[in-house]
């Protein structure tokens, strides 16, 4: 079965701590991978994919196809950062595979 | 600049009522989807458009129809609304390219609330 799993619901770390928000798929052909953000009354956004291997605001994510895993990133955490982060995994030529979320909050 | 947007942010209609969600967008992208999002819970694919041609997912209730009369605006149906049907609605676009679509633009949801 494809599916997308974000095992924190809520991750809080302090103002300059790294970041390790995770995902890990399952998913039987060759996956692609995004994170996308949703601030605080913002809509929900992309951040970054996997195939583009770029850093957006810090954040990194690494495709691990042999943990099967995406997790992002970020060395130092800052305050802007506190957001609801989704992994998701495009299944299909149009479909994508959202994980539940994992809330990010820091602390001053 | 509002790129997708949708009416209305905060719907309420009655158990059995039917109601419609509208999302427009000013992207000119032909691909459009409708996703349902519960509390605490992953957004969820119902269908999307490509150009004009439907595709609904599998475990898509009857329930929920849509329709896509032009590039801009797409409509979401709820038939028969039930109490498990109260949810965020998220309506989404994408540029389709080669290689297939990398990124979905979001609008900020309608959140239904059936009473």
């Amino acid at each position: 079965a494809q599916r997308v799993t974000q095992p924190e619901k809520l991750l809080s770390v302090f103002k300059g701590a790294p970041v390790e928000l995770k995902c890990n798929y399952s998913y039987s052909g060759s996956p692609e991978l995004f994170w996308y953000v949703q601030y605080s009354r913002q809509r929900l956004q992309l951040l970054l994919r996997h195939i583009s291997r770029e850093s957006i605001k810090g954040f990194t994510a690494d495709l691990n196809k042999g943990e099967t895993s995406f997790h992002l990133k970020k060395p130092f955490a800052q305050e802007e950062d506190s957001a609801m982060y989704y992994c998701a995994l495009k299944s299909g030529t149009y479909k994508y595979i959202f994980g539940t979320g994992t809330r990010l909050k820091v602390l001053a | 600049d509002a790129m997708v947007i949708q009416n209305p942010r905060y719907q309420v209609t009655q158990f059995g009522k039917p109601v419609t969600l509208s999302c427009s967008q000013t992207l000119n992208h032909n691909v459009m989807y409708w996703y349902q999002q519960k509390s605490s819970q992953a957004p969820k694919l119902l269908f999307h458009y490509y150009d004009k041609d439907f595709n609904n997912e599998a475990d898509t209730p009857d329930n929920f129809q849509s329709r896509r009369p032009n590039t801009s605006f797409c409509f979401l149906d709820i038939r028969s609304p039930g109490l498990g049907d109260a949810a965020m609605y998220l309506c989404a676009t994408s540029r389709d390219s080669e290689g297939g679509p990398y990124e979905q633009y979001f609008g900020p949801g309608t959140r239904l609330t059936v009473t």
